[in-house]
């Protein structure tokens, strides 16, 4: 089945200082990877996905790449604010299962 | 997106008893997951929930253990069956719709076995 290897675990920053959280999948078909974002006591929230015809999808300031070739995809989340710190979760879709595996996850603290 | 609630939103249970959480969403949709997240740790699926059929298993875990039932397309339960401690988790559901690969959680079940 599926892996999915994040890092790092955690990661502190600076407000206005800019984060990367990296993946890694197994599965050569997955082809779907979407990003949540997981605030304590609260239920995971997608804030972004890419699908696998794409290279690299924006909203604002996040962003997400992927390297179908190298397996990895990252999420990039630019000037950085307080109300970034969570726990951010990536995931990838086999091809036609439509299951999720998730990393185990990323605590990203913006320091004010 | 659609709009999913869960209920209990938390319970504290005695081991050796079975607990059901319930999961509706305000729209029909085609798929349905039920999600386990240990304190501090990543989400695990547990199965999928199937219209119409029984569900459909992650490895670790069995139907006695965990039964589902989705009568309909709005509508799902899970049960925790005869509890111990370390069955304490959020369970959460989730769910998505054919043709498009989004799920969207629910506000989960914090259960705690004592």
């Amino acid at each position: 089945g599926e892996n999915v290897e994040q890092h790092p675990s955690t990661l502190s920053v600076q407000e206005g200082d800019s984060a990367v959280i990296k993946c890694t999948y197994s599965d050569s078909a997955s082809n779907y990877f979407p990003w949540y974002k997981q605030e304590l006591g609260k239920r995971p929230q997608l804030i972004i996905d890419i699908r696998s015809n794409v290279g690299e999808k924006k909203d604002q300031r996040i962003a997400v790449t992927l390297n179908k070739t190298a397996k990895h995809f990252s999420l990039h989340i630019t000037e950085t604010q307080p109300e970034d710190s969570a726990v951010y979760f990536c995931a990838a879709m086999g091809a036609g299962s439509y299951q999720l595996t998730f990393g185990k996850g990323t605590k990203l603290s913006v320091i004010p | 997106s659609a709009v999913i609630s869960q209920k209990p939103s938390r319970d504290i249970c005695q081991r050796g008893t079975s607990l059901t959480i319930q999961c509706q969403v305000d729209s029909q949709v085609t798929m349905m997951f039920w999600y386990r997240q240990q304190p501090g740790q990543s989400l695990t699926l547990i199965a999928t929930a199937n219209q119409g059929s029984e569900a459909t298993y992650e490895s670790g875990f069995v139907i006695d253990k965990f039964p589902i039932s989705r009568p309909n397309l709005t509508f799902s339960t899970l049960t925790v069956s005869n509890m111990s401690p370390e069955d304490s988790s959020i369970y959460l559901c989730s769910v998505g719709r054919t043709g498009g690969n989004e799920q969207y959680f629910g506000p989960g079940t914090r259960l705690t076995v004592t």
